[in-house]
């Protein structure tokens, strides 16, 4: 069965540089999560979006931005990036925001 | 608010034993509440779920929960670990439709030959 697809899994940046992370959700899923898990930490919540709109709002620095597309997919666009921000990046899809959320295999960022 | 607390950072059984991760959860609605497993470098996998209804919810792998609403629990069991089950345990829940979900802190489980 089809998963959710992130790209890219790996991304490597410097200090004050920008990074978009990708998410394509299960086919006919129309809610996205993006999820920021640091070291040796749950995973928080920072945003999600269902139907194009957004639907929720976590603990998403301001410097953070994220949309859903036309065809469902979603962007997460970090700029000024930080230290603190390399971390795993979650993206899970789900239908009508209901309660189920599969995850993706998520997205490594480190900053330099 | 909701929140969830995990009991346990880390959880160590042998083969064959029984597994128990606890978890407790706040809540001022009907929760939903769920369990993942994470494995190291990968994803969460959702283990099960309890939304409504029967109050023992069976999962994948052998794993169960019971939703004990007096308790404000939802522990995770295992009769039997078995060495593949060593992985990082999430509950979770979340509420109004589902949009946000409140991760705890995780439990680690070891499992020993």
């Amino acid at each position: 069965a089809a998963g959710v697809i992130q790209s890219p899994r790996h991304l490597i940046k410097e200090k004050r540089e920008t990074a978009t992370l990708k998410c394509y959700p299960i086919p006919r899923h129309d809610t996205v999560y993006w999820y920021q898990q640091g070291p040796g930490q749950d995973p928080q919540f920072l945003i999600s979006f269902y139907e194009k709109m957004q639907s929720d709002k976590g603990s998403i620095p301001d410097r953070f931005s994220a949309q859903q597309f036309s065809d469902y997919h979603s962007e997460l666009n970090m700029s000024s990036l930080e230290l603190g921000d390399s971390a795993l990046y979650f993206c899970a899809s789900g239908s009508g925001g209901t309660d189920t959320q599969y995850f993706g295999p998520g997205t490594r960022l480190t900053v330099l | 608010a909701q929140s969830v607390t995990q009991l346990g950072s880390h959880v160590s059984v042998s083969e064959g034993a029984l597994v128990l991760l606890r978890c407790n959860y706040s809540s001022s609605v009907p929760p939903y509440l769920f369990w993942y497993v994470q494995y190291p470098n990968q994803g969460l996998q959702l283990l099960l779920k309890y939304t409504t209804g029967a109050t023992l919810v069976k999962g994948i792998n052998g794993f169960e929960a019971e939703f004990k609403k007096s308790e404000t629990s939802f522990h995770l069991t295992k009769p039997s670990a078995h060495m593949s089950d060593a992985a990082e345990y999430f509950c979770a829940v979340s509420v109004g439709g589902g949009f946000k979900t409140i991760f705890g802190a995780g439990t680690r489980l070891f499992v020993k030959a």
